[in-house]
């Protein structure tokens, strides 16, 4: 089955630094999503992205299907932006199968 | 409009026993997949449900069961609880199950003792 590798696996910034977290697929997929889960175990929703680029205030995503990767881009970052980040993917005959990565656990200090 | 909704937040149960879990998606969305989150063995596919059918269906025991709607709201049941049940239980829907986002509830853990 497809792959999903997500680097790195712990990330440790001080408030008001950039990153780039990254998500590697073995196979093409027609769905491509960011999500941060926070505290309380809520995934939520960052970018539907299979393919492009999207902005949204600091967090910005890039997924590049021919290579098959993606990038999420969190600038500025707050502790607020604490939490682990899924990038997860979904292929042609898996209905509502999104398979996951192991996540990039983020943690901004003051 | 309304997220979607999963109850209930948390559950103790015992050993043998079973449980049902509920959710509600988002208002149009006809399918809902069901994930089991442990810090072992990361978020995996249980199944997923589109217009009362399950179309797709992740590598656990038949303990694990599931259903769906007309409203489409989704029940799952676990039977026979094992220690290794205890888990956050999380569901997503989306519009079509294929191609499309998907949005999660707030999850159920559930914690077996």
């Amino acid at each position: 089955g497809i792959q999903v590798e997500q680097s790195p696996p712990d990330l440790i910034l001080q408030e008001g630094a950039n990153s780039t977290l990254r998500c590697n697929f073995s196979d093409s997929v027609n769905n491509l999503q960011w999500f941060h889960q926070n505290p309380w175990g809520q995934l939520i929703n960052l970018f539907y992205i299979p393919s492009g680029t999207k902005q949204n205030g600091r967090l910005s995503a890039t997924t590049v299907a021919t290579e098959r990767y993606s990038l999420l881009y969190i600038s500025s970052s707050q502790t607020t932006d604490s939490g682990v980040y899924f990038c997860a993917v979904n292929y042609g005959g898996s209905q509502g199968n999104l398979i996951f990565g192991k996540g990039t656990k983020l943690s901004v200090k003051p | 409009k309304a997220g979607v909704t999963q109850t209930p937040r948390y559950l103790i149960k015992t050993r043998g026993q079973q449980v049902t879990l509920s959710c509600s998606p988002i208002s149009g969305h006809r399918s809902v997949s069901w994930y089991q989150q442990t810090p072992g063995q990361g978020l995996q596919f249980l199944f997923e449900y589109f217009s009362e059918t399950q179309r797709n269906k992740g590598n656990f025991p038949g303990r694990f069961s599931g259903r769906q709607f007309s409203n489409s709201r989704s029940e799952m049941n676990v039977s026979t609880l094992e220690l290794g049940d205890s888990a956050l239980y999380l569901c997503a829907s989306s519009l079509s199950g294929t191609g499309n986002g998907y949005t999660f509830g707030s999850g159920t853990r559930l914690t077996v003792v």
